[in-house]
């Protein structure tokens, strides 16, 4: 099977400006997860859809939002960047259970 | 106190030599632990899944888990330079659906 998929891969945009990413989880596999990962915070979940739903939101501020298509793939937007969102982006999808598989990340780079 | 922690490293071990790493978690209604590895650069790679207290092994890797003491380590044993990376433990809740709560990582060196 192919793995979890990410595009763009890397990014660069200036504060104010919004950006979206994009996931295509592995075949067959219907829950997707963000996480943000910084050198200074470590790996953070944003949120996770399964089934074109928000079934869990971590806590980061609203201009970080997503969504889930029918087929699966899922987007996030961050609007109104800011230098701090500066991160590499990073998606796992999952089957029913719990075990999540990572795609290569989009790293975003805010100037 | 951190929800996941690990030590920071990094832990140098020369090759073929056994490698231990640790995990500690503050919330016992912790049920579902895992360990990731990542290559600097790189997004990280499953490795092993535990979710019962002992032992669980898969090729070198050793994942043991004691949630009495709230512990989840992973030994590496005949550890290569190729296992030079930083490992990463992360746990499930319960209360929390699937999302994934990451220690900060350890990272491994091994020496040739």
């Amino acid at each position: 099977k192919a793995g979890v998929t990410q595009t763009p891969r890397y990014l660069i945009k200036t504060r104010g400006q919004q950006v979206t990413l994009s996931c295509s989880p592995i075949s067959g596999h219907r829950s997707v997860s963000w996480y943000q990962q910084t050198p200074g915070q470590g790996l953070q979940f944003l949120f996770e859809y399964f089934s074109e739903t928000q079934r869990n939101k971590g806590n980061f501020p609203g201009r970080f939002s997503g969504r889930q298509f029918s087929n699966s793939r899922s987007e996030m937007n961050v609007s109104t960047l800011e230098l701090g969102d500066s991160a590499l982006y990073l998606c796992a999808s999952s089957p029913i259970g719990d075990t999540q598989y990572f795609g290569p990340g989009t790293r975003l780079t805010v100037l | 106190q951190k929800e996941v922690e690990q030590n920071s490293g990094p832990l140098s071990v020369p090759e073929g030599a056994i490698a231990s790493l640790n995990c500690t978690y503050s919330d016992r209604g912790s049920q579902s632990f895992f360990w990731y590895r990542q290559y600097s650069g790189k997004s990280p790679e499953l490795i092993m899944s535990i979710y019962s207290n002992g032992d669980k092994e898969d090729g070198r890797f050793t994942a043991q888990l004691n949630k009495a003491s709230q512990y989840v380590s992973l030994l590496i044993r005949d550890s290569q330079p190729s296992d030079s990376a930083t490992y990463l433990c992360a746990v499930i809740k319960k209360s929390s659906g699937d999302k994934l709560t990451f220690g900060t990582g350890t990272r491994l060196a091994v020496r040739p």
